[in-house]
Protein backbone atom coordinates (compact mmCIF):
# COMPACT_ATOMS: atom_id res chain seq x y z
CA UNK A 1 0.00 0.00 0.00
CA UNK A 2 1.32 3.50 -0.79
CA UNK A 3 1.52 5.25 2.28
CA UNK A 4 2.90 8.77 2.59
CA UNK A 5 3.49 9.91 7.00
CA UNK A 6 4.07 13.51 7.53
CA UNK A 7 5.36 14.97 11.14
CA UNK A 8 7.43 17.26 12.81
CA UNK A 9 4.93 20.02 13.05
CA UNK A 10 3.73 21.93 16.22
CA UNK A 11 4.05 25.48 17.61
CA UNK A 12 6.76 27.64 17.29
CA UNK A 13 6.79 31.34 17.76
CA UNK A 14 7.10 34.14 14.85
CA UNK A 15 10.88 34.14 13.85
CA UNK A 16 11.67 30.06 14.50
CA UNK A 17 12.52 27.09 12.87
CA UNK A 18 10.52 23.45 12.34
CA UNK A 19 11.94 20.65 10.14
CA UNK A 20 8.98 18.50 9.14
CA UNK A 21 9.71 15.18 7.83
CA UNK A 22 7.39 12.46 4.98
CA UNK A 23 8.17 9.09 5.09
CA UNK A 24 7.12 7.27 2.54
CA UNK A 25 6.65 3.44 2.05
CA UNK A 26 4.72 1.15 -0.75
CA UNK A 27 6.71 2.56 -3.88
CA UNK A 28 10.08 3.28 -5.72
CA UNK A 29 10.17 6.79 -3.71
CA UNK A 30 13.59 7.52 -5.38
CA UNK A 31 11.55 7.41 -9.01
CA UNK A 32 8.85 10.17 -7.93
CA UNK A 33 9.22 14.12 -7.46
CA UNK A 34 7.96 15.13 -4.57
CA UNK A 35 5.67 18.02 -3.10
CA UNK A 36 4.87 19.75 -0.32
CA UNK A 37 1.55 21.27 -0.46
CA UNK A 38 -0.16 23.61 2.69
CA UNK A 39 -3.63 24.69 3.84
CA UNK A 40 -4.31 27.42 5.84
CA UNK A 41 -7.46 26.67 8.53
CA UNK A 42 -10.83 26.92 6.46
CA UNK A 43 -8.75 28.32 3.46
CA UNK A 44 -7.46 26.28 0.13
CA UNK A 45 -4.77 24.83 -0.96
CA UNK A 46 -1.54 26.28 -1.88
CA UNK A 47 1.72 23.98 -3.23
CA UNK A 48 4.73 25.01 -1.81
CA UNK A 49 7.55 23.21 -3.20
CA UNK A 50 8.84 20.13 -5.34
CA UNK A 51 12.24 18.22 -5.66
CA UNK A 52 12.67 16.41 -8.37
CA UNK A 53 13.43 12.06 -8.15
CA UNK A 54 16.69 12.33 -9.47
CA UNK A 55 18.58 15.43 -10.49
CA UNK A 56 17.07 17.10 -7.21
CA UNK A 57 15.77 19.89 -8.67
CA UNK A 58 14.00 22.63 -6.18
CA UNK A 59 11.24 24.99 -6.84
CA UNK A 60 9.50 27.25 -4.28
CA UNK A 61 6.37 29.75 -4.20
CA UNK A 62 7.40 32.92 -4.16
CA UNK A 63 6.07 32.85 -0.69
CA UNK A 64 8.41 30.56 0.68
CA UNK A 65 11.32 30.92 -1.16
CA UNK A 66 14.46 31.94 0.56
CA UNK A 67 12.72 31.24 3.91
CA UNK A 68 12.06 27.18 3.39
CA UNK A 69 14.60 24.53 1.61
CA UNK A 70 12.80 21.03 0.32
CA UNK A 71 15.00 18.02 0.47
CA UNK A 72 15.33 14.12 0.30
CA UNK A 73 16.93 11.11 1.02
CA UNK A 74 16.20 8.60 -1.34
CA UNK A 75 18.00 5.86 0.98
CA UNK A 76 15.14 6.48 3.77
CA UNK A 77 12.54 6.97 1.68
CA UNK A 78 12.29 10.61 3.07
CA UNK A 79 11.07 13.82 2.70
CA UNK A 80 11.91 16.74 4.70
CA UNK A 81 10.86 20.81 4.86
CA UNK A 82 13.42 22.83 6.75
CA UNK A 83 11.05 25.94 7.54
CA UNK A 84 13.11 29.06 8.47
CA UNK A 85 11.96 32.39 9.99
CA UNK A 86 8.55 31.48 10.13
CA UNK A 87 5.33 34.09 10.22
CA UNK A 88 1.85 33.55 11.06
CA UNK A 89 0.99 33.60 7.90
CA UNK A 90 2.50 30.29 7.59
CA UNK A 91 0.11 28.24 9.57
CA UNK A 92 -1.73 25.61 8.15
CA UNK A 93 -1.87 22.07 7.67
CA UNK A 94 1.24 20.55 5.88
CA UNK A 95 0.63 17.63 3.44
CA UNK A 96 3.68 15.59 1.30
CA UNK A 97 2.06 14.95 -2.06
CA UNK A 98 3.39 12.51 -4.96
CA UNK A 99 3.52 13.79 -8.28
CA UNK A 100 5.53 15.42 -11.15
CA UNK A 101 2.38 17.20 -13.31
CA UNK A 102 0.01 15.94 -10.72
CA UNK A 103 -0.32 15.06 -7.10
CA UNK A 104 -1.36 11.29 -6.92
CA UNK A 105 -1.00 10.08 -3.05
CA UNK A 106 -1.45 12.41 -0.39
CA UNK A 107 -0.23 12.61 3.57
CA UNK A 108 -2.28 13.06 6.33
CA UNK A 109 -0.82 16.29 6.91
CA UNK A 110 0.98 17.90 9.95
CA UNK A 111 0.25 21.32 11.41
CA UNK A 112 2.23 23.76 11.78
CA UNK A 113 1.02 26.62 13.88
CA UNK A 114 3.18 29.57 14.00
CA UNK A 115 1.87 31.93 17.57
CA UNK A 116 3.48 33.69 20.39
CA UNK B 1 2.11 35.39 -10.45
CA UNK B 2 -0.43 33.17 -11.76
CA UNK B 3 -3.95 32.49 -11.46
CA UNK B 4 -6.35 30.09 -11.13
CA UNK B 5 -9.81 31.15 -10.31
CA UNK B 6 -12.51 28.56 -9.41
CA UNK B 7 -16.42 29.55 -8.70
CA UNK B 8 -16.88 29.60 -5.01
CA UNK B 9 -19.55 27.22 -4.99
CA UNK B 10 -21.98 25.09 -6.97
CA UNK B 11 -25.28 23.28 -6.09
CA UNK B 12 -26.99 20.56 -7.86
CA UNK B 13 -29.83 18.15 -7.33
CA UNK B 14 -28.87 13.71 -7.12
CA UNK B 15 -28.64 12.36 -10.19
CA UNK B 16 -27.97 15.71 -12.15
CA UNK B 17 -24.90 17.06 -13.88
CA UNK B 18 -22.49 19.41 -12.18
CA UNK B 19 -20.34 21.07 -13.59
CA UNK B 20 -17.04 22.74 -11.78
CA UNK B 21 -14.78 25.37 -13.90
CA UNK B 22 -11.34 27.09 -13.78
CA UNK B 23 -9.84 29.62 -15.78
CA UNK B 24 -6.50 30.77 -16.14
CA UNK B 25 -4.19 32.42 -19.13
CA UNK B 26 -4.01 30.01 -21.85
CA UNK B 27 -4.73 27.77 -18.70
CA UNK B 28 -5.74 24.38 -22.05
CA UNK B 29 -1.60 24.52 -23.00
CA UNK B 30 -0.81 23.38 -19.31
CA UNK B 31 -2.28 19.73 -17.85
CA UNK B 32 -5.18 20.77 -15.15
CA UNK B 33 -5.72 18.18 -12.64
CA UNK B 34 -8.43 17.75 -10.04
CA UNK B 35 -8.70 17.43 -6.77
CA UNK B 36 -11.57 16.46 -4.23
CA UNK B 37 -11.30 17.03 -0.40
CA UNK B 38 -14.51 16.43 2.05
CA UNK B 39 -13.87 17.60 5.24
CA UNK B 40 -11.22 16.54 8.00
CA UNK B 41 -9.84 14.39 5.13
CA UNK B 42 -6.45 14.79 2.61
CA UNK B 43 -7.17 15.59 -1.30
CA UNK B 44 -8.34 12.60 -3.76
CA UNK B 45 -6.99 13.29 -7.53
CA UNK B 46 -9.65 12.73 -9.52
CA UNK B 47 -8.83 13.94 -13.04
CA UNK B 48 -5.45 14.19 -14.28
CA UNK B 49 -3.95 15.35 -17.72
CA UNK B 50 -7.27 16.95 -17.91
CA UNK B 51 -9.29 14.28 -18.68
CA UNK B 52 -7.78 10.88 -17.52
CA UNK B 53 -9.14 8.81 -14.28
CA UNK B 54 -6.83 7.61 -11.55
CA UNK B 55 -7.65 3.70 -11.19
CA UNK B 56 -10.63 3.76 -8.58
CA UNK B 57 -12.68 7.18 -9.80
CA UNK B 58 -16.06 6.65 -10.67
CA UNK B 59 -16.44 7.32 -14.11
CA UNK B 60 -19.09 9.71 -13.70
CA UNK B 61 -16.20 12.09 -13.14
CA UNK B 62 -14.98 13.66 -16.49
CA UNK B 63 -12.62 16.58 -17.32
CA UNK B 64 -12.07 18.74 -20.14
CA UNK B 65 -9.17 21.70 -20.84
CA UNK B 66 -9.29 23.99 -23.55
CA UNK B 67 -8.30 27.95 -24.31
CA UNK B 68 -8.55 29.66 -20.87
CA UNK B 69 -10.52 26.96 -19.09
CA UNK B 70 -10.89 23.47 -17.25
CA UNK B 71 -14.07 22.34 -16.40
CA UNK B 72 -14.57 19.10 -14.36
CA UNK B 73 -18.14 17.53 -14.97
CA UNK B 74 -19.80 14.76 -12.33
CA UNK B 75 -22.98 13.27 -13.86
CA UNK B 76 -25.27 11.64 -12.61
CA UNK B 77 -24.03 13.33 -8.85
CA UNK B 78 -24.88 11.57 -6.21
CA UNK B 79 -24.65 12.74 -2.17
CA UNK B 80 -21.31 11.41 -1.69
CA UNK B 81 -19.66 13.63 -4.34
CA UNK B 82 -20.26 16.78 -2.00
CA UNK B 83 -17.08 18.18 -0.98
CA UNK B 84 -14.86 21.03 -2.12
CA UNK B 85 -12.87 20.46 -5.65
CA UNK B 86 -9.74 22.09 -6.45
CA UNK B 87 -8.39 22.85 -10.05
CA UNK B 88 -3.90 22.83 -10.17
CA UNK B 89 -1.68 23.14 -13.08
CA UNK B 90 1.83 24.61 -13.60
CA UNK B 91 3.24 28.14 -14.31
CA UNK B 92 6.77 26.80 -15.70
CA UNK B 93 7.86 25.44 -12.05
CA UNK B 94 5.86 26.90 -10.24
CA UNK B 95 2.55 24.98 -8.83
CA UNK B 96 -0.67 26.72 -8.77
CA UNK B 97 -3.89 25.53 -7.13
CA UNK B 98 -7.73 27.14 -7.82
CA UNK B 99 -9.54 28.89 -4.69
CA UNK B 100 -11.28 25.92 -4.43
CA UNK B 101 -15.16 25.21 -5.65
CA UNK B 102 -17.83 24.31 -3.05
CA UNK B 103 -20.22 21.67 -4.41
CA UNK B 104 -23.83 21.04 -2.54
CA UNK B 105 -25.55 18.17 -3.53
CA UNK B 106 -29.13 18.71 -2.33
Amino acid sequence: EVQLVESGGGLVKPGGSLRLSCAASGFTFSSYSMNWVRQAPGKGLEWVSSISSVSGDKNYADSVKGRFTISRDNAKNSLYLQMNSLRAEDTALYYCARGEYQFDCWGQGTLVTVSS
Amino acid sequence: SYELTQTPSVSVSPGQTASISCSGDKLGDQYASWYQQKPGQSPVLVIYHDTKRPSGIPERFSGSNSGNTATLTISETQTMDEADYYCQSWDSTTGVFGGGTKLTVL
